[in-house]
């Protein structure tokens, strides 16, 4: 398996415009999480998915952020609008079950909200 | 409030020491405690996890070690080596079930100097 796959690698939009991060988990892995990773903050948990279906989102910052699992092998993360405060690298992960089992991390997308 | 708090944001150790970094957490009851490592520019990468009623568990030059009455783990590189110069996290994973999503400390920069 090529591991946990994201895109795009880098992003640098403008302020106010949409942007939509892809991930594809390992197949087989029954969970998936966004996390954004900041010098500030470190890694927070965004989202988390189980069987394709949203767990908590309680991490999610605000209503500009939303996020999909159409498939078990797909999920998307989209803000809009952004934001020049949203620019991090947001890394997607995958498990075979929650945080019971270790977590696979994809290289991760770096945005720039200018 | 729930937190968890690695000791230091950098540890700087002569090459062929012993390098601990230190993870402490308030109010989880975690059933499993993960260690992560990551390189600039790169994802987490997985390196050891150890369960609740585990006190201590190895791998290789690396070893762990699990309080859960003092509310804290122990992350030990032996002997260690420039190549082990890196962000190390620790992860909690909640008690209550499989389904429940990992959260991170802010991680320690390990620097070892040849």
């Amino acid at each position: 398996d090529a591991g946990v796959i994201q895109s795009p690698r880098h992003e640098v939009t403008e302020m106010g415009q949409e942007v939509t991060l892809r991930c594809k988990p390992i197949s087989g892995h029954n969970s998936l999480f966004w996390y954004r990773q900041t010098m500030m903050r470190g890694l927070e948990l965004l989202i988390y998915f189980n069987n394709n279906v949203p767990i908590d989102d309680s991490g999610m910052p605000e209503d500009r952020f939303s996020a999909k699992m159409p498939n078990a092998s797909f999920s998307t993360l989209k803000i809009q609008p952004s934001e020049p405060r949203d620019s991090a690298v947001y890394f997607c992960a995958s498990s075979v079950l929650g945080g019971n089992t270790e977590a696979f991390f994809g290289q991760g997308t770096r945005l720039t909200v200018v | 409030s729930q937190k968890i708090e690695q000791n230091s944001e950098a540890l700087n150790i002569q090459e062929g020491k012993t390098a601990t970094l230190t993870c402490n957490y308030t109010n989880y009851s975690p059933a499993y405690l993960q260690w992560y490592r990551q390189d600039p520019g790169r994802g987490p990468v997985f390196l050891l996890l150890i369960r609740e009623n585990e006190k201590e568990k190895r791998k290789e030059r690396l070893k762990v070690t699990f309080d859960t009455t003092l509310k804290q783990s122990l992350f030990h590189i032996t002997a260690s080596q420039p190549a082990d110069s890196a962000t190390y996290l620790c992860a909690l994973a909640r008690r209550n079930s499989g389904n429940t999503p990992l959260v991170f400390g802010k991680g320690t920069r390990l620097s070892v100097i040849a």
